[in-house]
This record gives C-alpha cells, structure tokens and sequence, in this order.
C-alpha cells in the first residue's frame, strides 16, 4: 500500500502521560500535514513540514505539543502531559508540490486514516 | 481571519434530486479552494478544486469571488453520494489549509 499511514490507529491513555504518534508519508511527498479533528468539526491545522523544516505551526498547538520529520520521510507528533482535551482524532496527510502553467501551484493533500486518542 | 463556513450540518435529499452544499469563506487574498468528502469507514479524500474546473463524480463548483461562496453541486444525486463533505481552502503558499465543519449528505432512496 503505498498510501498515507499513522501507528497507532488507536490510543488510551491516562492523564498526565505522554504520547507518540507516527506518519508515513507518501515516499515522493516533500509537504507533510498533522491536523486534530474533534466531534463534529473539521479537520484543524496543527503543523506542517517542507522536508524536514516546519514550516508553521498553529498557535493552537501548546508547549506541550511537538513535532518532528528528521529525515524529511516519516513525523511523529508527540502530546506531553496529556489532558483530557487532548482526545481526538489526529490526521496526517502527505502531498507534492507542482507546478501549474503561468508559475502557480497547487498540491492535493492525501490523508491518513488517523490516530484516535483517548485520555482518560 | 481566515475562516471557511459550513452552515448545514446535515443535508437530506432523495436520490435524483439535485443537491447544493454551501460553503462561504472569509480570506483576505486569493485562496484556493477545495472540496473533501470522507465516505463512511474511508479516509478523507479529494473530491475537487477550483483550479482544475472539473467535474468529479457529476459534482461540480464555481468559486464566487463576489459572495465569497464555493458551494457543491450535483444535478441528480445517488445514493452512493452519501458521504461528510468537507469545503477547505489554503492561502497562496500552501502552508497552512482551512477546513470548514462539515456537511452530512443522506441520499434517500
């Protein structure tokens, strides 16, 4: 399967603990995307990473919230001190960058099936 | 701020009347617009954007720069529409995408 994958599919976990995601991009994709998704909304950006730069970061993500590409392949967001907020969804998705005719771009994001976190 | 709207939760139609999903977004500049769908037990996928004008599954979407809209359309829907529909956009540099919250389309039969 050459597709977007996230390990774990699923996370219990207590308050306080910390916890490690990972994404597998799609192997040729340079641009890398987390997003948190709760009940009832849409995806909401987290980070993203050209290669290995992280690029931005929502200032939603707190202190305690870190994320990492250090080869530019594979990420891995990792929740210190989880709380009970913190229980979502977490998407990954991979995309490349091209070029259009007249100098634009665009991408098209490819997801992962997500890490569901539960803290209890 | 940037911010893209999804006024309906839930979207109900009976299979071959036509279906529209709204989706308004407020963004100072020219963002590019897209639409995701997630089936059920799937991932999220690309259905369309603006850019490539193109017809994906009989859904179509004219971006309105004027009322800011990019809403989703289809003639006739089928069942197999059914599906979360998500309107997103991101700004010129792609570094950071907007989702709205979401449309639930229940196609009857």
């Amino acid at each position: 399967d050459t597709g977007v994958s996230q390990d774990p599919r699923h996370k219990i976990t207590k308050r306080g603990q910390n916890v490690t995601f990972r994404c597998d991009p799609i192997s040729e994709h340079n641009r890398l995307y987390w997003y948190r998704q709760t009940l009832g909304q849409g995806p909401e950006f987290l980070t993203y990473f050209q290669n290995e730069a992280q690029l931005e970061k929502s200032r939603l993500l707190s202190d305690r919230f870190s994320a990492e590409r250090p080869k530019g392949s594979f990420s891995t967001l990792e929740i210190q001190r989880t709380e009970q907020g913190d229980s979502a969804m977490y998407l990954c998705a991979s995309s490349p960058l091209f070029l259009l005719a007249g100098g634009s771009s665009t991408d098209t994001q490819y997801f992962g099936p997500g890490t569901r976190l539960t803290v209890l | 701020a940037q911010r893209v709207t999804q006024p309906e939760k839930l979207l109900s139609v009976f299979k071959g009347a036509p279906v529209e999903l709204k989706c308004n977004y407020s963004y100072s500049g020219s963002p590019e617009l897209f639409w995701y769908v997630q089936y059920s037990r799937q991932r999220l996928q690309l259905l369309l954007r603006h850019i490539s004008r193109e017809s994906i599954k009989g859904f179509t979407a004219d971006l309105n720069k004027g009322e800011t809209s990019f809403h989703l359309k289809k003639p006739f829907a089928q069942e197999e529409d059914s599906a979360m529909y998500y309107c997103a956009l991101v700004g010129y540099n792609f570094n950071k995408f907007y989702f709205g919250s979401g449309t639930k389309l229940n196609v009857k039969p």
